[in-house]
């Protein structure tokens, strides 16, 4: 079945630092992988996403990687600052069936 | 300006009293979807529609009605309320070809007593 498990539920960073937020998903043939950034009071919005004939993308201080025959995509935020404090969520969608399945979320915190 | 547009923002009601809320896209999406936000679980989907009069379920689907007689609309109905429906709602379109950004309403947190 269609399921995307996300790790770590929490995270905690001091600012500058790096965190690394990992997803596994279950059918393989999900081929779209967004990242959701939610912050405190307000809707999911899109950060960055990547499709499955990509390896990796970057923008900015965010990057995305996936391994697909691993079945697993993280997101890397680098330099971090206060306000990347916010729930981050990872999804798959499947192209024929149109249904984006999140994961369970990250609530990262970035200490100053 | 391109949005998805829920109402209302807030809603307390009783146990048993039908409710409806309601979703609305100026995006001429296609794929269309409600999610109820718990803490710890995440974003979980309700119900899904690919196109005018066509639905199915999400994940959890029990007590909870929907209906996309238009493009633009997909309201959420909840014939007899219970306090487990508690939670956070949010709308959710998108273009369903090859995968696109999902936009979200502002969210409706419902509480029933």
């Amino acid at each position: 079945g269609e399921n995307v498990e996300q790790h770590p539920s929490t995270l905690s960073v001091q600012e500058g630092d790096s965190a690394v937020i990992k997803c596994t998903y279950s059918d393989s043939a999900s081929n779209y992988f967004p990242w959701y950034k939610q912050e405190l009071g307000k809707r999911p919005q899109l950060i960055i996403d990547i499709r499955s004939n990509v390896g990796e993308k970057k923008d900015q201080r965010i990057a995305v990687t996936l391994n697909k025959t691993a079945k697993h995509f993280s997101l890397h935020i680098t330099e971090t600052q206060p306000e990347d404090s916010a729930v981050y969520f990872c999804a798959a969608i499947y192209n024929q069936g149109g249904k984006l399945i999140f994961g369970q979320g990250t609530e990262l915190s970035v200490k100053p | 300006e391109a949005q998805v547009t829920q109402n209302p923002r807030y809603l307390i009601t009783v146990t048993g009293k039908k409710l409806t809320v309601t979703c609305s896209q100026n995006m001429n999406h296609e794929y269309m979807s409600w999610y109820r936000q718990d803490p710890g679980l995440g974003l979980r989907q309700i119900y899904y529609s690919m196109n005018v009069e066509v639905t199915d379920k999400g994940d959890v689907p029990e007590g909870y009605k929907v209906s996309r007689k238009e493009k633009r609309n997909f309201p959420l109905i909840l014939e007899s309320p219970s306090p487990n429906q508690t939670s956070l709602y949010f709308c959710a379109s998108s273009n369903l070809q090859g995968g696109t950004e999902a936009f979200f309403g502002q969210g409706t947190r419902l509480t029933v007593v």
